[in-house]
């Protein structure tokens, strides 16, 4: 089915350690989104890319980096995590028109 | 910047009882609004969303909601709530113009009581 796919599901993760957050889409949408979801604080942006090879920080940038891979692929990796990391991420993306498609979301726990 | 407002966190409605939850919205261009429902442990569904047609939009499940622009609010109603209606729910803003980003609001957790 098209849509938005991340990897992995579920993840823990050591304080210190590293990871990459796969998103892959589809659709052939030019823009793609980071959030990160967090009780009572809703869906906040960590960093999008309106087009191929661009990208750009969002309202909760720090300690995050990403990579627009190519038109459908981009990636989310945290360099050194931290226990304010955990959160649930989620991954969308944004053709021409209005419709946004969010992936299913990848659990994090970072103890 | 675009930006979201719900009040109210949690909000409680008995079953069969009017569903009403309040978005205000701040852009400084037209707006496209969107309200979207979160099942627990689940991702995003699309409800229903505003792009400048029609003002009473009509989404799934019986939901609908009004744009008013005079008093920028996207206030989301059901006639009638049912046990199956206990989930999140969260107001976007996005637009047409700039970079599309999709700003949300805090989220309303409904609970449904029999």
């Amino acid at each position: 089915n098209a849509g938005v796919t991340q990897t992995p599901k579920f993840q823990v993760l050591k304080t210190g350690q590293s990871m990459t957050l796969q998103c892959a889409q589809d659709m052939n949408h030019n823009s793609m989104y980071w959030y990160r979801q967090d009780p009572g604080m809703g869906l906040r942006l960590i960093y999008y890319s309106a087009s191929e090879g661009t990208t750009d920080k969002g309202e909760v940038p720090n300690g995050y980096n990403v990579s627009r891979l190519n038109k459908r692929e981009f990636s989310l990796r945290l360099e050194s995590a931290a226990p304010s990391q955990t959160s649930v991420y989620f991954c969308a993306s944004r053709g021409t028109g209005d419709g946004y498609t969010f992936g299913s979301g990848t659990r994090l726990t970072v103890v | 910047a675009q930006s979201v407002t719900q009040l109210g966190s949690h909000v409680s409605v008995s079953e069969g009882a009017l569903v009403l939850l309040r978005c205000n919205y701040s852009s400084s261009v037209p707006p496209y609004l969107f309200w979207y429902v979160q099942y627990p442990n689940q991702g995003l569904q699309l409800l229903l969303k505003y792009t400048s047609a029609a003002t009473l939009v009509k989404g799934i499940n019986g939901f609908e909601a009004e744009f008013k622009k005079s008093e920028t609010s996207f206030h989301l109603t059901k006639p009638s709530a049912h046990m199956s209606d206990a989930a999140e729910y969260f107001c976007a803003v996005s637009s047409y113009y700039g970079n599309n980003r999709l700003a949300f609001g805090k989220g309303n957790q409904v609970v449904v009581i029999p």
